[in-house]
């Protein structure tokens, strides 16, 4: 099984861009596809979108297109969420979580159930 | 996207009675062509990410205790806990995983009557 932990809490400015990283351990970096879930301070959970190292494949929920970037470094097999013109509405807990259930080919973008999740990332956006 | 809605939002069940959760797609989320119904739900404890505790509407992940089962097909479903234990007081969330963006519903809490 794989283990997921990710970067410490971070407070930002509304306008500016916060990077969080998400380490994986334990298992084979490839064999899973990584997501990245939200959740606003007492609120549901909700899917910005995700990455297959496999096949080279990202896909982002429609909310958020145009602002958050998620990428990897295979080498550290580490993934990374990038959301930038943050505002006060982004302030939330931020999770990467793991489907080992996925397909990316012929443009695929289904992500399975999420099996594994880091600790989360508290991200406060406030002036 | 395909809209969750569960019911209640709340529920206070005694020890060891049973606990009923149901969940609604605002569309289909059952594969024809497999059979399966792309439906998890997920346990979430205060302070704690969410645990995966059942796929494809019906099958309980490794570990999970037999008490919590899932049952339903196309858009309804439910999360039931035959028997409820102190260790169960949580938020439960139902996802679908039939079209992206996946969506989750907005999570139910559970108390101890």
């Amino acid at each position: 099984q794989v283990q997921l932990v990710q970067s410490g809490a971070e407070v930002k400015k509304p306008g500016s861009s916060v990077r969080v990283s998400c380490k994986a351990s334990g298992d084979t970096f490839s064999d899973y596809a990584f997501s990245w879930v939200r959740q606003a301070p007492g609120q549901g959970l909700e899917w910005m979108g995700g990455i297959m190292p496999i096949f080279d494949a990202t896909n982002y929920a429609q909310k958020f297109q145009g602002r958050v970037t998620i990428t990897t470094d295979e080498s550290t097999t580490t993934v990374f969420m990038e959301l930038s013109s943050l505002r006060s509405e982004d302030t939330a807990v931020y999770y990467c979580a793991t489907s080992s259930d996925f397909e990316g080919r012929y443009g695929g973008n289904y992500y399975g159930p999420f099996d594994y999740w880091g600790q989360g990332t508290l991200v406060t956006v406030s002036s | 996207d395909i809209v969750m809605t569960q019911s209640p939002d709340s529920l206070a069940v005694s020890l060891g009675e049973r606990a009923t959760i149901n969940c609604r797609s605002s569309q289909s989320v059952l594969k024809r062509s497999t059979n399966n119904n792309y439906l998890a739900w997920y346990q979430q404890k205060p302070g704690q990410p969410p645990k995966l505790l059942i796929h494809w509407a019906s099958f309980r992940e490794f570990g999970v205790p037999d008490r919590f089962s899932g049952s339903g097909s196309g858009t309804d479903f439910t999360l039931t806990i035959s028997s409820l234990q102190p260790e169960d007081v949580a938020v439960y969330y139902c996802q679908q995983y039939y079209s992206s963006p996946q969506t989750f519903g907005q999570g139910t809490k559970l108390e101890i009557k």
